[in-house]
Order: C-alpha cells, then sequence, then structure tokens
C-alpha cells in the first residue's frame, strides 16, 4: 500500500487545456513536495508547500494538511508541460521522503 | 541547481560484479541521498548521509553499501550486482535536514545487470 498515492497515473491533454493532478498521503505531515521530471529523466523541485497554494507562473498548488490531498494545476497547459509529476511527502516528519509512482502528462498542441 | 553530477551515465554490468556509482556536488550541501526508481514504483531510498563518514540505511539498502570520506562525493556500491538492482539511479542533496529544504537531483545513472 502506498502511502503516497497520485491520480491519474496518465494524463493527457490538448494544449491550453486546465489540468489538475492530485495527490493524497496517508502519513502525518506538515509539509509536501512537488517535482517535475523531464522526458529525459532529470528532476526538478516544483514547491514545497505546508499551507495553503502557492503560485508559479502557471502551475498552482495547494494542499489541505486536514483533509491530506494536494493538487497540482497547470492553466494554459503547453507541449513543454509534458513530464511526470511526481509528489513526495515527508516520512513521519522526518526529512526522508515518500515518493508518490508519479502522473505521466502529454500535453499535444 | 546544485551542480549535482552523477558516473557514469549509464552502465551494464554481469550479475555477480562488483559495481560503485559516484555522485559529485559543488555545493557543499550536507545531506546527500540515493534514490532506485522503477516502473510501478516511486522513488525509493536505498541510503543517506549526514555528513562525512555519517551514513544510514533507507527502506531498501539490502545489497548495497555506500561511503561518503568527502563532503562533495557520495558513492553507492553494488558488492554483487544482481538483475533486481537493474534500475536507475538518482542521487539528490540538500541544505539542511528541516523538511522544508528542497532536494536537488542529479541527473540519474542507468544500470543495466544482465
Amino acid at each position: 500500500k502506498n502511502e503516497v498515492e497520485q491520480s491519474p497515473q496518465n494524463l493527457t491533454a490538448q494544449e491550453g487545456e486546465f489540468i489538475t493532478i492530485n495527490c493524497s498521503y496517508s502519513v502525518g505531515i506538515s509539509a509536501l513536495h512537488w517535482l517535475q521530471q523531464h522526458p529525459g529523466g532529470g528532476i526538478v523541485s516544483l514547491f514545497m508547500l505546508s499551507s495553503g497554494k502557492k503560485k508559479h507562473g502557471r502551475l498552482i498548488a495547494t494542499i489541505n494538511i486536514q483533509e491530506k490531498h494536494s493538487s497540482l494545476h497547470i492553466t494554459a497547459s503547453h507541449p513543454r508541460d509534458s513530464a511526470v509529476y511526481i509528489c513526495a511527502a515527508p516520512y513521519y516528519n522526518t526529512d526522508k521522503l515518500i515518493f508518490g509512482t508519479g502522473t505521466r502528462l502529454q500535453v499535444f498542441p | 541547481d546544485a551542480g549535482i553530477t552523477q558516473s557514469p551515465r549509464h552502465k551494464v554490468t554481469e550479475t555477480g560484479t562488483p559495481v560503485t556509482l559516484r555522485c559529485h556536488q559543488t555545493e557543499n550541501h550536507r545531506y546527500m541521498y540515493w534514490y532506485r526508481q522503477d516502473p510501478g514504483h516511486g522513488l525509493r531510498l536505498i541510503h543517506y548521509s549526514y555528513g562525512v563518514k555519517d551514513t544510514d540505511k533507507g527502506e531498501v539498502s539490502d545489497g548495497y553499501s555506500v561511503s561518503r570520506s568527502k563532503t562533495e562525493d557520495f558513492l553507492l556500491t553494488l558488492e554483487s550486482a544482481t538483475s533486481s538492482q537493474t534500475s536507475v539511479y538518482f542521487c539528490a542533496t540538500k541544505l539542511g535536514t528541516e523538511i522544508t529544504y528542497e532536494q536537488y537531483f542529479g541527473p540519474g545513472t542507468r544500470l543495466t545487470v544482465t
């Protein structure tokens, strides 16, 4: 049983569509990370959030600590957004992360 | 970008041979991690280090050992490679232990054990 679960596993969209990726976790946490893995394999951190909402360009991340749920939204999606998006939660408030299996997003022109 | 490099980037080896993967960072980050990534699994922690000569096991440490003799280098060794260790290996670093610090990832090493 995964302690961090993402949905959907795969997502296709047309350019310009609004995208939502969900992350639910069963561990008790106070923060959550969203990461992006490019088709070439490189992984970069997008957000770390502990409450409310954060925005970076067309990406918006929200978290509800009480409901143990986070969402990553992409507005006006573009083919360059095609990647795997991964959420990760610190394991019982240690610095070690538990990772979801990722959501593969493909945006078509 | 924490200036993290991994070597080699690709390796094919035979079952039973020893393999060492190297992670090198230029940002003087104290905390370093080795993960493996396999289809159907999230990244899983193999070993981690909180400083020179200070290492500990992660959730999938069997068959792996690590060493950290310098801040900038974190080595992962497969003492006797098995086919189940075919995977993509990622190194990551972090400035501090607080959970709010982000991890910076290396480019990955694709290891195939035949």
